[in-house]
C-alpha cells in the first residue's frame, strides 16, 4: 500500500527558479490537498481539489499553482521561487467530507524545500 | 472563519503519568474535530475524531479526547504516557457547513515523555 507518495523529498532552489512537487495517491480518493508547514506555525493550506479538473485556493496560494488532470495526481508548481517559500510541503488526500469520510486525511512523507 | 489554538508549545510528562494536550477551537456552527500526530521526518497520522455523539472519543494508541461544547475545547488525553508517545501533536477543525471543505490546523504541541 503506497498511500500518498511525494517527490522529491529534498530540494534546494535558487531565487527565481521554478519547480514542481509531485504528489500521487493510489487510494482512489477524490479530495487532495497541499499544505506547507513552517516551524511553530502549524500547517497552512495552499490549494485543494475535490476531484479531477477542480481546484480551489486555500489560505496561502500566492506563488503556487496546481492542476488535477487525474484522480491520482496533484502536482504543486512553484513559479519564481522566493526565500519565503522555504518550508516543508505536505500532500494529503481523503475519501470525502461527508460524515463517513469526514476529512480523515492520509499524508505523504513531505518534501523539504530550501530557497537560497 | 475557523481557527484552532494550541496554547502550549511543549508538554513534558514522566512515563507512566497521565498526559493532556490542550486544544480550543472557533467555528460557525457545529464542528468536526481531529487530532493528528507527527513523528520526526514523517507526515501526519490520524489519531481520532469527533463528529457527533458521545463527547469522549477513543482513538489509536490508547489516546482519547473530550469534546466540550461550552468551552469550545477538544483536549487530548492518555491515562499513562509512554516514551514512544513523544511526538508533535496537531488539533484540527472543520465546520459542518458546506463550502469549507478543508481542515484548519493548530500550531502543534510537542509532547516529551521522560523515562
Amino acid at each position: 500500500n503506497a498511500g500518498v507518495t511525494q517527490t522529491p523529498k529534498f530540494r534546494i532552489l535558487k531565487i527565481g527558479q521554478s519547480m514542481t512537487l509531485q504528489c500521487a495517491q493510489d487510494m482512489n480518493h477524490n479530495y487532495m490537498y497541499w499544505y506547507r508547514q513552517d516551524p511553530g506555525m502549524g500547517l497552512k493550506l495552499i490549494y485543494y481539489s475535490v476531484g479531477a479538473g477542480i481546484t480551489d485556493k486555500g489560505e496561502v496560494p500566492n506563488g503556487y499553482n496546481v492542476s488535477r488532470s487525474t484522480t491520482e495526481d496533484f502536482p504543486l508548481r512553484l513559479e519564481l521561487a522566493a526565500p519565503s517559500q522555504t518550508s516543508v510541503y505536505f500532500c494529503a488526500s481523503s475519501a470525502g467530507t461527508g460524515i463517513s469520510g469526514a476529512n480523515v486525511l492520509t499524508f505523504g512523507a513531505g518534501s523539504r524545500l530550501t530557497v537560497l | 472563519a475557523q481557527s484552532v489554538a494550541q496554547p502550549e508549545d511543549q508538554v513534558n510528562v514522566a512515563e507512566g503519568n497521565p498526559l493532556t494536550v490542550k486544544c480550543t477551537y472557533s467555528v460557525s456552527g457545529n464542528p468536526y474535530l481531529f487530532w493528528y500526530v507527527q513523528y520526526p521526518n514523517r507526515g501526519l497520522q490520524f489519531l481520532l475524531k469527533y463528529i457527533t455523539g458521545d463527547n469522549l472519543v477513543k482513538g489509536s494508541y490508547g489516546f482519547e479526547a473530550e469534546f466540550n461544547k461550552s468551552q469550545t475545547s477538544f483536549h487530548l488525553k492518555k491515562p499513562s504516557a509512554l516514551v514512544s508517545d513523544s511526538a508533535l501533536y496537531f488539533c484540527a477543525v472543520r465546520a459542518l457547513t458546506p463550502g469549507r471543505r478543508a481542515l484548519t490546523f493548530g500550531s502543534g504541541t510537542r509532547l516529551q515523555v521522560q523515562p
